[in-house]
């Protein structure tokens, strides 16, 4: 079976540009939760979407936002880069509730000169 | 109080030797405790978990031990191989947030010496 599967797997972008990273959950997963995860330290929470709806929000400015699909694939974007921006950004996916284990892809390797 | 606090940052053990990583919370609504290994260039992939009625959970060489009443749960990693060595998190969720958020420590990079 296939897991959580995201691309781009490694992005270059400059200050001030936009970006879009995808996540495909494991097939009847519904939930989708976004992290960053910067070098040496653990994940971070951005966001969770269920049934195309935002569940949960971390402490991230609004220069980000996600959305979930009707198939519950789900994009992260980020507008206005900044140089802190650079990290692995993360998706993984679940059923839904606290007690559910996450299962993660392998990132999307964000890097911002 | 949505922080996990994890020690030591760095283990270095000897193959067959017992690795043991701490993690700390204050929050009491945390209601599920995952430990995720990670290697370079991938992403978390779970271990094992527990939640707060279990004292004790073990699946092969990982067990985790849970103390309510310390807040505090850890991960014992029995007869420890080279192949062991990556980073190792652990992490909570909080039953009163919508969903599955989790809360993650800052990590242990965990060598086992052949």
């Amino acid at each position: 079976d296939a897991g959580v599967t995201q691309s781009p797997t490694h992005l270059i972008k400059t200050r001030g540009q936009h970006v879009t990273l995808r996540c495909s959950p494991i097939s009847g997963h519904k939930s989708v939760s976004w992290y960053q995860q910067v070098l040496g330290q653990g994940p971070q929470f951005i966001f969770q979407y269920y049934e195309k709806e935002e569940r949960g929000r971390g402490n991230f400015p609004d220069r980000f936002s996600a959305r979930q699909f009707p198939n519950y694939s789900s994009e992260l974007n980020v507008n206005a880069l900044l140089l802190g921006d650079s990290a692995l950004y993360l998706c993984a996916s679940s059923f839904p509730g606290s007690t559910q284990p996450q299962h993660f892809g392998d990132g999307t390797r964000l890097s911002i000169l | 109080q949505q922080q996990v606090k994890q020690s030591p940052q760095s283990l270095i053990v000897q193959k067959g030797g017992i690795s043991i990583i701490n993690c700390a919370y204050e929050n009491t609504a945390f209601d599920y405790f995952p430990w995720y290994q990670q290697f370079p260039g991938k992403g978390p992939a779970l271990l094992i978990a527990i939640r707060p009625d279990v004292s004790e959970k073990k699946e092969g060489r990982f067990t985790i031990s849970f103390n309510k009443s310390a807040k505090q749960f850890s991960l014992h990693i029995m007869d420890s191989q080279p192949g062991d060595s990556a980073t190792y998190f652990c992490a909570a969720s909080n039953r009163y947030t919508s969903g599955s958020r989790l809360t993650f420590g800052e990590g242990t990079q965990l060598t086992v010496n052949p």
